[in-house]
């Protein structure tokens, strides 16, 4: 069993769907919890951090279960700039980090 | 404030020959990170260092070696390079107190093709 899943994807979603990413991890350890964005080719860049009490930053909200061991990325009105992959990372206090696979959007007009 | 840079871009090595992928930080952080992406899949660490003179073997160390002598600098050095190094390469740093860590972040790669 892989340390971090992600869902295998893809997604293709209309503009304006809502869309919602799964992520759970195995090690009870774990500490720091992000999502990222990656596009084709480039180095992933930090989406949003992970809390226990969720947040929220515009149409992106990220949620942290720590008894079940997973984290969620829900976007809302899904734009066409939206399409790309998203990944999580969970890290221990240790420094080791742990990326999923990435989940592709494809957001269609 | 430069970020994380990783040198070279891009490099065509024959299988053997040994290089060394440069990554160096401005931002004072203290852990930093060597991961490989192959083509459609994520992220597997390769190392990673939690301060000066110290590093940790991740995922997928065999055939790699790093040092971190300095804060900055956490070069990775390929001694025999096989086909199954080819790869995008990327270097990340981020910050770390007291068990917490903020977010790393990430050089622009380095894609290696090993003929």
């Amino acid at each position: 069993r892989k340390e971090v899943e992600q869902d295998p994807g893809p997604f293709n979603v209309p503009e304006g769907a809502t869309v919602a990413f799964n992520c759970t991890y195995s090690n009870s350890a774990s500490q720091s919890f992000f999502w990222y964005r990656q596009d084709c080719r480039k180095e992933p860049k930090l989406l949003m951090s992970v809390y226990s009490s969720g947040n929220e930053d515009g149409r992106f909200t990220a949620q942290l279960n720590r008894a079940s061991q997973y984290i969620s990325l829900l976007i809302r009105d899904s734009k066409l700039s939206d399409s790309a992959t998203y990944l999580c990372v969970v890290l221990t206090n240790a420094g080791k980090s742990t990326f999923g696979d990435g989940t592709t959007l494809t957001v269609k007009p | 404030n430069a970020g994380v840079t990783q040198t070279p871009k891009f490099r065509i090595l024959k299988i053997g020959q040994s290089m060394t992928l440069q990554c160096t930080q401005d931002m004072n952080h203290n852990y930093m990170y060597w991961y490989r992406q192959d083509p459609g899949m994520g992220l597997k660490l390769i190392y990673y260092s939690v301060g000066a003179g110290i590093t940790d073997k991740g995922e997928v160390p065999n055939g790699y070696n790093v040092s971190r002598s300095t804060t900055e600098d956490f070069p990775l050095r390929l001694e025999l390079a096989a086909p199954s190094q080819t790869s995008v390469y990327f270097c990340a740093s981020s910050y770390a107190a007291r068990g917490f860590q903020e977010t790393q972040y990430f050089g622009p790669g380095t894609r290696l093709l090993v003929l």
